[in-house]
């Protein structure tokens, strides 16, 4: 069975203190992995798609990395702003299946100034 | 910058009534997908929808639910007769398909509560 796991479950902050979270998934095929900002009450915002092991991408203060069994994702020199709930999710292989996401149970980070 | 939205924000209903909660998705996305978050716990998938077809559905999605397509914009959930445990935030979601860009942009989502 596909699992997500995200580590750690919340995060405190101070701002400046840079730190990683880290997402492990257990599939038989990926197709991509994906991390989403969560603001209380709100959808979750697009953040980066990672394709293959080894692959990176940046964004502001945030960096995602992908390798063959995790994928995480660095906040250097936070700001309070930064403060969300952070989703990982797998989509995968399945014959015909048009991609669902298959979500970790997040890490919520908290900054303070 | 195109966005998913949903209506209502949020709704409240009692139990054994239907609901319909609404999606608007991005303009030139081909594929369109519900989730739902009970409070405090993951975002789950519950359908797939492309070309006015279900392309996939989880366990959840039983002979309660029923998405529609009714025109060239929206996108809806139909819940038939609601269970207390029906209560989540609702989320749409669009894509693009156009070779490996499969990223799905989410709406805010619908508060569902049944009483």
């Amino acid at each position: 069975e596909d699992q997500v796991t995200q580590s750690p479950e919340a995060l405190r902050l101070q701002e400046g203190e840079s730190s990683s979270l880290n997402c492990s998934y257990t599939v038989s095929g990926l197709r991509g992995l994906f991390w989403y900002r969560q603001d209380p009450g709100k959808g979750p915002e697009f953040l980066f798609t990672l394709y293959s092991a080894g692959e990176e991408k940046e964004k502001e203060r945030l960096k995602a990395t992908l390798t063959k069994k995790e994928s995480f994702l660095h906040i250097t020199a936070p700001k309070p702003e930064d403060s969300a709930t952070y989703l990982c999710a797998v989509q995968a292989y399945y014959g015909d299946s048009w991609g669902k996401l298959q979500f970790g149970a997040g890490t919520q980070v908290v900054v303070t100034p | 910058e195109p966005e998913v939205t949903q209506t209502p924000s949020h709704q409240v209903t009692q139990m054994g009534q239907e609901v319909i909660l609404r999606c608007v998705p991005i303009s030139n996305h081909l594929y369109f997908y519900w989730y739902r978050q009970i409070l405090g716990q993951k975002v789950e998938f519950l359908v797939s929808f492309y070309n006015n077809e279900i392309s996939e559905k989880s366990e959840i999605f039983d002979d309660q639910f029923s998405v529609e397509r009714p025109d060239g914009s929206n996108f809806t959930l139909k819940i038939r007769s609601t269970k207390l445990e029906d209560s989540a935030m609702y989320f749409c979601a669009s894509s693009e398909a156009q070779g490996w860009t499969y990223e799905q942009y989410f709406g805010p989502g619908t508060r569902l509560t049944v009483t």
